[in-house]
């Protein structure tokens, strides 16, 4: 079974500072998706950056990157310039495509501070 | 391209009672998936609806049921409410297809919050 492991319960950083958050996760399949997703006090769980596990590349998506390293199984996210709505509960999840199910992590809660 | 929606936004149920919750798939998606999420959690997987059958589930009670139409929405449905029924109820679409399309990255709706007293 796939597991997915946050350490990092909670965070603060100052607003333009850079942070990174953590994850872990174990499986034994080799083609996968990894998943970060952002969920604001509104609750709306919104995706952030998707990697497929096939991919060497690390995945980008304007302030936000990710270190995706497959032998270790880590998949750490990156955000650059933080911004005060940056502020929310962040997911780490892991899906084996194309119709399973997402796993999610216990979540981080980072807060950026003026 | 309309976003997934979910209704109602919040309830208030006794225990015992019965809900029913909905969900209306993005465009051009046909898959569906349920989860709940407690209060300081991740989300649970509940079950996924692929062309109106079920097509997995998680680890929760046949008291949690489901459907979903020929349009791709979609109903939970919850017998016999429980206390620890008391949760965010999500729901999120996709579409099984090419990687580089991304269609099966599942996207959620706004949830809806369930308090069972």
């Amino acid at each position: 079974a796939q597991t997915v492991t946050q350490s990092q319960p909670e965070m603060s950083v100052q607003e333009a500072e850079t942070v990174t958050l953590s994850c872990t996760y174990d499986t034994s399949e080799n083609n996968y998706y990894l998943f970060w997703y952002k969920q604001p006090p509104s609750r709306q769980m919104i995706l952030v950056i998707r990697q497929e596990a096939y991919k060497q590349q690390n995945a980008t998506e304007n302030r936000f990157s990710v270190n995706f390293q497959k032998a270790a199984k880590s998949f750490s996210l990156k955000i650059s310039d933080s911004q005060l709505g940056d502020t929310a509960m962040y997911f780490c999840a892991f899906m084996k495509p194309p119709y399973d199910k997402i796993i999610f992590g216990k979540g981080t809660r980072l807060h950026i501070l003026p | 391209e309309t976003g997934v929606t979910q209704s109602p936004t919040h309830l208030i149920k006794t225990r015992g009672q019965q809900v029913t919750l909905r969900c209306s798939s993005q465009s051009g998606h046909n898959t569906v998936s349920w989860y709940q999420q407690a209060l300081g959690q991740g989300p649970q997987f509940i079950f996924q609806y692929y062309r109106e059958e079920e097509n997995g589930r998680g680890n929760f009670p046949p008291r949690f049921s489901g459907l979903q139409f020929p349009n791709y929405s979609s109903e939970l449905n919850v017998n016999a409410l429980e206390l620890d029924d008391s949760a965010l109820y999500l729901c999120a679409s996709s579409s099984p297809g090419l990687p580089e399309t991304s269609t099966d990255t599942q996207y959620f709706g706004p949830g809806t919050r369930l308090t069972v007293l």
